[in-house]
């Protein structure tokens, strides 16, 4: 089983719409997480860190089931600028990052 | 805005070659990284660097493959014989402390013919 599992997309959604993403990931012992986003031949840059609670920074909602080992990253009012690859991202007991395969998504006019 | 800055943006190669990535962290930052993504697949960790040593290194990171920080400034990654499955884009990181975000640079894409 993969460590960090994501549906490889595309995700093709008109602008506005509402889209979400869904990361699986094996280790029950994973600590930190966090969605990155990259687009085409760039680097990852942080979109959000993924707390238990739940956060939302703006558009971008992102929430953790620890139970259940599954991540998730909602974007409202979707913006051709929001086209890119989306990437879970988790870490276990060290520093590393462990990167899903990602996302693709893209928004049509 | 800091950021972490790498050269060159694009090495060519031949196999059997011996290249060296450069990267220039963010000046405050203690913990290094490199990470490969090689086309179409995700993102690999390859070995993380703290106070002058390897902190920890995956298994991609065998004996072809060495860090170094030659001074206070830069970080870099040598490949001493390359292979064509090294042909990747290769990304510096760093973060201000273990645990916390790591910041990437631009990579550079390194391709071995």
């Amino acid at each position: 089983r993969k460590e960090v599992e994501q549906d490889p997309g595309p995700f093709n959604v008109p602008e506005g719409a509402t889209v979400a993403f869904n990361c699986t990931y094996s280790n029950s012992a994973s600590q930190s997480f966090f969605w990155y986003r990259q687009d085409c031949r760039k680097e990852p840059k942080l979109l959000m860190s993924v707390y238990s609670s739940g956060n939302e920074d703006g558009r971008f909602t992102a929430q953790l089931n620890r139970a259940s080992q599954y991540i998730s990253l909602l974007i409202r009012d979707s913006k051709l600028s929001d086209s890119a690859t989306y990437l879970c991202v988790v870490t276990y007991n060290t520093d590393k990052l462990i990167f899903g395969t990602g996302t693709r998504l893209q928004v049509f006019p | 805005e800091p950021e972490v800055t790498q050269t060159p943006s694009h090495q060519v190669t031949q196999m059997g070659q011996e290249v060296i990535l450069r990267c220039v962290p963010i000046s405050n930052h203690l913990y290094f990284y490199w990470y490969r993504q090689i086309l179409g697949q995700k993102v690999e960790f390859l070995v993380s660097f703290y106070n002058n040593e390897i902190s920890e290194k995956s298994e991609i990171f065998d004996d072809q493959f060495s860090v170094e920080r030659p001074d206070g400034s830069n970080f870099t990654l040598k490949i001493r014989s390359t292979k064509l499955e090294d042909s990747a884009m290769y990304f510096c990181a760093s973060s201000v402390m273990g645990g916390n975000i790591q910041y990437f640079g631009a990579g550079t894409r390194l391709s071995v013919l």
